[in-house]
């Protein structure tokens, strides 16, 4: 069964540090998401990308947030300076059309020290 | 503006006994509406979804959830608990606006399902 693969599992981080997570969305899905869940929280959307553009971002999703697909293949959500509240579980998600449902990969903790 | 409220963050039931988790949802529009569960460490695995077809909708183990339009609710439940659904439930609305190129999900604060022995 086709699935969504995230690299890493696990993630450290000094804080101001540069950190790529990377995702692999199932082949023929065109719509591709990143959320977010800090510890204990609700699962919050940061990001979503169509067409190689970002469609909608939110609040969280600022200046220091960035995504791209630079191949075929990879969707990576970069963040260019880590703070301490960057620390969560980092999801990526990819669905086929609209209005279908999003699969989600396993995530990637990230710690922020 | 689309949401979801889940009433009751932690929910304890015995095995063999019947789970109701409570998911109320808030559009704009004619809605789209999803249970994740997860799972201890695990990412989100989709349980079941509505998508303005049947009202009464059949996921996997053992899991269903009913549309109603007029309560607001997708209220989802599973006859019989086993040990193995302990886990973290989530109700989630489709945000996509009208014509609109997205389809993030607006999740609900979550249940933790709690299934005694």
């Amino acid at each position: 069964e086709p699935e969504v693969t995230q690299t890493p599992s696990h993630q450290v981080t000094q804080m101001g540090q540069e950190v790529i997570l990377r995702c692999v969305p199932i082949s023929n899905h065109l719509y591709f998401y990143w959320y977010r869940q800090i510890l204990g929280q609700k699962v919050e959307f940061l990001v979503s990308f169509y067409n190689n553009e970002i469609s909608e971002k939110s609040e969280i999703f600022d200046d220091q947030f960035s995504v791209e697909r630079p191949d075929g293949s990879n969707f990576t959500l970069k963040i260019r300076s880590t703070k301490l509240e960057d620390s969560a579980m980092y999801f990526c998600a990819s669905s086929s059309v609209l209005n279908t449902e999003a699969f989600f990969g396993q995530g990637t903790r990230l710690t922020v020290v | 503006a689309q949401s979801v409220t889940q009433l009751g963050s932690h929910v304890s039931v015995s095995e063999g006994a019947l789970v109701l988790l409570r998911c109320n949802y808030s559009s704009s529009y004619s809605p789209s509406l999803f249970w994740y569960v997860q799972h201890p460490n695990k990412g989100l695995q989709l349980l079941l979804k509505y998508t303005s077809a049947a009202t009464l909708v059949k996921g996997i183990n053992g899991f269903e959830a009913e549309f109603k339009k007029s309560e607001t609710s997708f209220h989802l439940t599973k006859p019989s608990a086993h040990m193995s659904d302990a886990a973290e439930y989530f109700c989630a609305v489709s945000a996509s606006s009208y014509g609109g190129a997205t389809n993030k999900l607006i999740f609900g604060t979550g249940t933790l399902l709690a299934v005694q022995p």
